[in-house]
């Protein structure tokens, strides 16, 4: 069966320092990979998503980047953190190379505190 | 384009009442219809999908769902709600033509099962 662990599971940093946000997934190959922010535990925000190796979207202009070194790993960074980029992250998984029908799966969050 | 409705922010149902918490769609072709559930400090949980066929689909926990093409809504609905059914609940869809892009999710409904 498939797993998805995103660590760590909190964070608390001073504004203006780096951030890096990791998410892995057991158990598939080539999966699409999914990063959410999701502010005051309300609407979600698609970051960016990924289909392969080193192919990032970026849905939303931000302080953000994220990059995917791993065919099963997808990391969230950040240069200098603001206090905006708090909240909580969700990363998410689907089949890769799937149609339109497949499942999205999460992970268990990053709560993300910037003082 | 692509979006969801989740028109009440917040529901809330005695506990051994039947529960309804309501989303409407928008789409171009034909849609695939998700449900998802979030417990406080966790990921988003699969509860089930639509994605052709019978019109009510039957899912974890004992959700149910109805598809209405013709009022464009896919209702979540429990006959008999239980305390521990107290969540934020998300609707989300994705065009039939869109391939395997990230779902659309609706802002979420925050469900309380008052004892």
């Amino acid at each position: 069966s498939q797993t998805i662990h995103q660590w760590p599971a909190t964070l608390v940093q001073p504004v203006g320092s780096p951030l890096s946000l990791e998410c892995t997934v057991e158990g598939t190959s080539n999966p699409n990979l999914y990063w959410y922010r999701q502010a005051a535990g309300r609407g979600l925000q698609l970051l960016f998503y990924s289909v392969g190796i080193g192919q990032i979207s970026s849905e939303v202009p931000q302080n953000l980047s994220a990059s995917r070194p791993q065919d099963r790993q997808f990391i969230l960074s950040s240069k200098k953190l603001l206090l905006s980029d708090s909240g909580f992250y969700l990363c998410a998984w689907s089949v890769g190379a799937g149609g339109s029908t497949d499942t999205q799966y999460f992970g268990p969050g990053t709560r993300l505190t910037v003082l | 384009a692509q979006s969801v409705a989740q028109p009440e922010d917040q529901v809330n149902v005695a506990e051994g009442n039947p529960l309804t918490v309501k989303c409407t769609y928008s789409v171009s072709g034909n849609p695939y219809l998700f449900w998802y559930v979030q417990y406080p400090n966790r990921g988003l949980q699969f509860l089930l999908k639509y994605i052709t066929g019978d019109n009510l689909v039957k899912g974890s926990y004992g959700f149910e769902a109805e598809f209405n093409k013709s009022q464009t809504s896919f209702h979540l609905k429990k006959p008999s709600a239980l305390v521990s059914d107290s969540a934020l609940y998300f609707c989300a869809v994705r065009d039939m033509n869109s391939g395997n892009t990230p779902l659309v999710f609706g802002k979420g409904t925050r469900l309380s099962v008052i004892a």
